[in-house]
């Protein structure tokens, strides 16, 4: 248990859903981040929130669009998703710099 | 994306035994060099952060070096249990972008009973 919660665990949708995935933390970390890992590649860094800011975008497709009302919270809305979103995708937290992060167990999501 | 390349990609060990795996990273523009441990349908958790070259960390029989002039780090498990099994991540962050880990593809280590 890493203090890092995320639901649902498990999504499956269609190409035309819209959807959120959501990330919850009370560890008093005041970045966030949404990382998305695909079969045999890397864990990819999506989006980093600092302070409720946005600092990172990786030149992430519109169609995954981040939201932080607060520190302890973070979204990540899905529309239109292609098949090849299909992945792992995983919410972590951490007080930033070089600290470690902690992870959430992810969801698995499936776009039909 | 900057790459970041870890040695070996699987190991499968018998208990008891020592092994060490390895990470190499871009040199230039450094800031900090992170292990974690993913252990299946749980969440990766932290194991170290370096940020200094020469940088020696310990927790219990996991250790790790790092070499930031070189750009790698290794990390040791000494006597190996089956609850090690588990993939072993490295990533690392630049100058530019303290938060930004650039993660590998992980070494899956299995140690047999």
């Amino acid at each position: 248990e890493t203090g890092v919660t995320q639901t649902p665990r498990h999504l499956v949708m269609g190409m035309t859903n819209k959807k959120s995935l959501k990330c919850e933390q009370h560890l008093g970390h005041n970045a966030m981040y949404w990382y998305k890992q695909s079969a045999k590649k890397p864990l990819e860094l999506m989006f980093v929130y600092n302070f409720k800011e946005q600092t990172e975008n990786n030149s992430v497709p519109s169609r995954f669009s981040p939201e932080c009302p607060n520190s302890s919270h973070l979204f990540l809305h899905l529309h239109t998703l292609q098949p090849e979103d299909s992945a792992l995708y995983l919410c972590a937290s951490s007080l930033g710099g070089p600290s470690e992060q902690y992870f959430g167990p992810g969801t698995r999501l499936t776009v039909t | 994306i900057l790459n970041v390349e870890q040695s070996p990609q699987s190991l499968h060990v018998q208990e008891g035994d020592s092994t060490n795996f390895t990470c190499s990273f871009p040199s230039s523009n450094f800031y900090a060099l992170h292990w974690y441990r993913w252990e299946t349908a749980k969440s990766p958790e932290a194991l170290f952060v370096m940020t200094l070259n020469g940088d020696e960390k310990k927790k219990g029989r996991i250790s790790a070096t790092l070499n930031t002039k070189e750009g790698y780090s290794y990390l040791y498990i000494k006597g190996s249990q089956p609850e090690d099994s588990a993939t072993y991540l490295c990533a690392f962050s630049q100058i530019t972008g303290a938060n930004n880990l650039f993660f590998g593809t992980g070494t899956r280590l299995t140690v047999i009973p």
